[in-house]
């Protein structure tokens, strides 16, 4: 069965300190790793798609990197505006209908 | 500008009481789906449809009804609300061809007493 893992649940930081958040996953043959943004009371935003170990995309402050059994989102210099909820989720080889969603990072970033 | 409507936003109903979600794209996509979300437990997939009047279940069917009779909108059922299908709920639609992006929309949530 395919699962998505993400760590940690909440993360809080001071405006400009890094981070990484972590999605671990295991899938009968990797289609595609998305990222997605949800702010409180939103729908998702798609941010990123990977496809093969190796590849990493960046967008602003955030870039996402993916190797054969995980993926990280690292935040360079954080700000506020980038408190959200954090989303990864996998599509199979065998799947096109179906994302397997974590259950998310809550990022919180102070001034 | 792109985008993936549902409606409404927020619905208290009482139990067994039939509604209907609406969720309407302006992409011209052949694929839509039905998520609900729940805390601890994320995004998970309720039914889909592939294309006009091909609609499969997906994780969590048990309780629910689609339609999918035109390309732009894809209609969520329940025909017989009951307390464990309060959650949010989220529509979304993308293209079967090389853009593999999701648009969901804004969310409903929905409270059955």
């Amino acid at each position: 069965e395919d699962q998505v893992t993400q760590s940690p649940e909440a993360l809080r930081l001071q405006e400009g300190e890094s981070s990484s958040l972590n999605c671990s996953y295991t899938v009968s043959g990797l289609r595609g790793l998305f990222w997605y943004r949800q702010d409180p009371g939103k729908g998702p935003e798609f941010l990123f798609t990977l496809y093969s170990a190796g590849e990493e995309k960046e967008k602003e402050r955030l870039k996402a990197t993916l190797t054969k059994k995980e993926s990280f989102l690292h935040i360079t210099a954080p700000k506020p505006e980038d408190s959200a909820t954090y989303l990864c989720a996998v599509q199979a080889n065998t799947g096109f209908q179906k994302l397997v969603f974590g259950t998310g990072t809550r990022l919180l970033v102070s001034p | 500008e792109a985008q993936v409507t549902q409606n409404p936003r927020y619905l208290i109903t009482v139990t067994g009481k039939k509604l209907t979600v609406t969720c309407s794209q302006n992409m011209n996509h052949e694929y839509m789906s039905w998520y609900r979300q729940d805390p601890g437990l994320g995004l998970r997939q309720i039914y889909y449809s592939m294309n006009v009047e091909v609609t499969d279940k997906g994780d969590v069917p048990e309780g629910y009804k689609v339609s999918r009779k035109e390309k732009r909108n894809f209609p969520l059922i329940l025909e017989s609300p009951s307390p464990n299908q309060t959650s949010l709920y989220f529509c979304a639609s993308r293209d079967t061809g090389g853009n593999p992006e999701a648009f969901f929309g804004q969310g409903t949530r929905l409270t059955v007493v």
